[in-house]
């Protein structure tokens, strides 16, 4: 069965230091990874996938197949990251669409 | 655009009772999800919606049903409430064409079981 780690429940860092938010997951074959955000009394929103290989508000995550990681990092953080982290998962297969998240990640940035 | 719109915003309901839930999909989406997202918990899935047929299941019992109509919107139906459907119930829309399109996400609505 999928599965999706995120093992911080709350990262505390001070601006301008780096951040990263672990996630790891279990998964048979090959999923697609995403990075969703959620800013104070806003929607979910996606922050990044994995195939898009691409740096969002300057974040970005690699997957690493062998050891099944999808970090997020970010080198300098910024205030207006304080926000809740959710990694999520979306199979490859007849069950795309059927997202698996871990529990999220609340990250506080402190002047 | 106005996105995903749920409603209600906020429901309260005693244990026993039936609830619906409606959501309204992104122009151009043609697909719901819904998520049940307990407190300090990441959402889970619960099912999916294309077509007006229930595409994908989630392991929810089948007090938890739902429906899809021809304008793309949906509903989620739950019976019987338990305390412990107490959560936040979140709508998510994606264009079914073109697979791993990334779900965009509603407000939610927060069910409170008394």
């Amino acid at each position: 069965a999928q599965r999706v780690t995120q093992p911080e429940k709350l990262l505390s860092v001070f601006k301008g230091a780096p951040v990263e938010l672990k996630c790891n997951y279990s998964y048979s074959g090959s999923p697609e990874l995403f990075w969703y955000v959620q800013y104070s009394r806003q929607r979910l929103q996606l922050l990044l996938r994995h195939i898009s290989r691409e740096s969002i508000k300057g974040f970005t995550a690699d997957l690493n197949k062998g050891e099944t990681s999808f970090h997020l990092k970010k080198p300098f953080a910024q205030e207006e990251d304080s926000a809740m982290y959710y990694c999520a998962l979306n199979p490859r297969t007849d069950s795309w669409g059927k997202l698996q998240f871990g529990a999220g990640t609340q990250v506080v940035v402190t002047p | 655009d106005a996105g995903v719109t749920q409603s209600p915003t906020h429901l309260i309901k005693t244990r026993g009772q039936q609830v619906t839930l409606r959501c309204s999909p992104k122009s151009g989406h043609d697909t719901v999800s819904w998520y049940q997202q307990a407190l300090g918990q990441g959402p889970q899935f619960i099912f999916q919606y294309y077509e007006e047929e229930e595409r994908q299941r989630g392991n929810f019992p089948d007090r938890f049903s739902g429906h899809q109509f021809p304008n793309y919107s949906s509903e989620l139906n739950v019976n019987a409430l338990l305390l412990g459907d107490s959560a936040l119930y979140l709508c998510a829309s994606s264009p079914w064409a073109g697979a791993n399109q990334p779900q965009h996400f509603g407000d939610g609505t927060r069910l409170s079981i008394l």
